[in-house]
């Protein structure tokens, strides 16, 4: 049972626009949410987080929102960048060890 | 510091043949993760490791799957008469307790012919 759905697989944005992945959950259980970015032949590296006591986390050019009403959390980029091109998972867990992961949608940023 | 590593990196095996996965993790993590990615989806979870103890083993797929750890370090994932629906990315994660942020290794591409 997927708890955590990604449900754009891939994502083409051009160079210094914003590029924003979305992500769905059903257990109203989870607490804390991730996202992972991931380069081929690479393991996943983490990116940036959220507690659900907070709706909105910024670092750099990488800000997650949260929206726990709708289930729903989003990362956008901005400005994207060519490095940004790999696949990025949206990952949750009830604070505890168990991550949940979406299958992750493929960022192409277009020079 | 030193990041998780796995090895193999790659593994092509026959069916019916057992194969080892290890993973070394990042010095001083006390939890220990292993995940399957199998083509096209996301990281399934397969088994949690708290120091030498596994506390959680509900994600590991049949009874030919089963690991280990020694050492509070190195875990190896072991797959029994391997089948070809074992064929994935077997990633290993590690993190200073349970419930911090996880590191992962650059996982496994396990073939199974």
């Amino acid at each position: 049972d997927q708890q955590v759905k990604q449900n754009s697989p891939s994502l083409s944005v051009q160079e210094g626009r914003i590029s924003i992945l979305n992500c769905d959950y059903t257990n109203s259980m989870f607490d804390y949410f991730l996202w992972y970015k991931k380069y081929p032949a690479e393991g996943p590296t983490f990116l940036i987080s959220i507690s659900s006591i907070k709706d909105k986390n910024e670092d750099g050019r990488f800000t997650v929102f949260l929206n726990k009403s709708a289930k729903h959390l989003s990362l956008h980029i901005v400005p994207s960048q060519p490095g940004d091109s790999a696949v990025y998972f949206c990952a949750a867990n009830r604070g505890d060890y168990k991550l949940s992961f979406g299958a992750g949608t493929t960022v192409t940023v277009r020079a | 510091g030193a990041g998780v590593s796995q090895s193999p990196s790659n593994k092509v095996t026959e069916k019916g043949k057992d194969v080892e996965l290890r993973c070394d993790p990042i010095s001083g993590h006390t939890a220990l993760y292993w995940y399957r990615q199998s083509l096209g989806q996301g990281l399934e979870f397969l088994i949690y490791f708290q120091g030498n103890s596994a506390p959680d083993k509900s994600g590991l797929p049949s009874d030919r799957f089963s690991a280990e750890r020694t050492g509070g370090s190195v875990s190896t994932l072991t797959i029994q008469r391997t089948q070809q629906e074992d064929s994935a990315v077997y990633l290993c994660a590690s993190s200073k307790n349970s419930g911090n942020t996880q590191y992962f290794g650059p996982g496994t591409r396990l073939t199974v012919l």
